[in-house]
């Protein structure tokens, strides 16, 4: 098992300008989710999907689009990359966390996104 | 309002000590707690789960405390190593609500041989 995939790695963009980050698990896990990780806020989450079809936002999702067409992947727009996008980027699956059904989460390596 | 919080940005110990870490919350009701340890450039990697109705939970040189009266969890590193030294995040697992888990900061751990 590959566990959670990220691309890119690293990311440089200008203001204004649009990308995918793009996430897949190969886990068959219903739950996915989308982080971003900055100094002293640890991770806040953006948002989150209990599968295909299904998404909904976090607690800092403006300027960022999600979709879920199918279980393996999860790809994050930013719509209009700003420089408070600067981050390090999370996806995170799991088997569910429905009520509170506390399963571990198994994040990817992260992409780290600057904006200029 | 609400707050999830761990004690400290960064912990010194000596090798062979016990490391432990406090987390705190503040007007949640979560029905789990996890802790997961996070290197450098890596992703946060899980490590233990304890419920809302357990007291303590140990794996190898791991243990975890859940005092719900207390709001507190407290991650104990027995015989620590320098290979210890990592970043730990607590996270609230929620029963409900937009963001089901909601992590802490962390703590850098650095164990000095």
């Amino acid at each position: 098992n590959a566990g959670v995939t990220q691309t890119p790695k690293f990311q440089v963009l200008k203001t204004g300008q649009s990308m995918t980050l793009q996430c897949a698990q190969d886990m068959n896990h219903e739950y996915m989710s989308w982080y971003r990780q900055d100094p002293g806020m640890g991770l806040r989450l953006i948002h989150y999907s209990v599968g295909a079809g299904i998404t909904d936002q976090g607690e800092v999702p403006n300027g960022y689009n999600v979709s879920r067409s199918t279980t393996e992947d999860f790809p994050l727009r930013l719509l209009s990359a700003a420089p408070s996008q600067t981050s390090v980027y999370f996806c995170a699956s799991s088997y569910g966390l429905e009520g509170g059904s506390g399963n571990e989460q198994f994040f990817g390596p992260g992409t780290r996104l600057t904006v200029l | 309002s609400q707050k999830i919080e761990q004690n400290s940005e960064a912990l010194n110990i000596q090798e062979g000590k016990t490391a432990t870490l406090t987390c705190n919350y503040t007007n949640y009701s979560p029905a789990y707690l996890q802790w997961y340890r996070q290197d450098p450039g890596r992703g946060p990697v899980f490590l233990l789960l304890i419920r809302e109705n357990e007291k303590e939970k140990r794996k190898e040189r791991l243990k975890v405390t859940f005092d719900t009266t207390l709001k507190q969890s407290l991650f104990h590193i027995t015989a620590s190593q320098p290979a210890d030294s990592a970043t730990y995040l607590c996270a609230l697992v929620l029963w409900s609500g937009n963001t089901p888990l909601v992590f802490g900061k962390g703590t850098r751990l650095s164990v000095i041989a």
